[in-house]
């Protein structure tokens, strides 16, 4: 157990308005992933973050922000939701010791209408 | 971007059955992993691989990351219900991310 929640687990929104999502650990690691996964694509990176205000994008970047004040949270923020946004989000957390491998939350389930 | 190519895409066996997938990239990774899905909850690490060649079992699971780098594969032996789920591959290189395949929904009829 990587120490990892996500909330809310699930949220149904509007189209337009703000969202966030919050992911939480408890044992001081360094990185910090946010993922998206929808039908037929797997998982794909929206951002990561390698320390407390030090984050980059990954692949699907555009509509989303994130922010790390603190070392356990990792904060995902989609300014104005759109329908193309609904999907099945995962927060990760990388080792130190070992940081290819991954270990990751239980999701957040978001829909937006 | 990088790209993994898994298969099959999905496989419906009986229970005792062996099973084997694979993936495969047009680019080398320094690590390749394999993780386990179930409805509702988020990808679990079964196997980590670090060196081309390497050979790594998890109970009945085993998984080899290729020689040239550009693939690994995963088998699992004597299936059993509880093996239901997506299996995905990734490969990790030296930027701390990692490239996802799309799965393999695995299905074991009793």
């Amino acid at each position: 157990d990587a120490g990892i929640t996500q909330s809310p687990r699930h949220k149904v929104t509007e189209t337009g308005t703000p969202v966030t999502l919050r992911c939480h650990q408890t044992e001081n690691h360094r990185y910090m992933y946010w993922y998206r996964q929808d039908p037929g694509h797997g998982l794909r990176l929206i951002h990561y973050s390698y320390g407390v205000k030090d984050t980059d994008k990954g692949e699907v970047s555009d509509g989303y922000s994130v922010s790390r004040s603190k070392t356990e949270d990792f904060l995902l923020t989609l300014e104005s939701a759109t329908s193309s946004q609904t999907s099945v989000y995962f927060c990760a957390i990388s080792l130190r010791q070992s940081y290819n491998e991954q270990f990751f939350g239980p999701g957040t389930r978001l829909t937006v209408l | 971007g990088q790209q993994l190519n898994q298969s099959p895409q999905s496989m419906f066996i009986q229970e005792g059955e062996d099973v084997s997938m694979n993936c495969t990239s047009s680019s080398i990774f320094n690590t390749w992993l394999w993780y386990k899905q179930e409805p509702g909850e988020g990808p679990v690490l079964l196997i980590a691989l670090y060196k081309a060649g390497e050979l790594t079992s998890n109970g009945r699971l085993t998984a080899q990351f290729g020689i040239t780098r550009k693939d690994s594969f995963l088998n699992i032996s004597a299936s059993i219900p509880s093996d239901v789920g997506i299996y995905f591959c990734a490969g990790g290189g030296s930027n701390y991310k990692l490239t996802f395949g799309k799965g393999t929904l695995l299905t074991v009829n009793p």
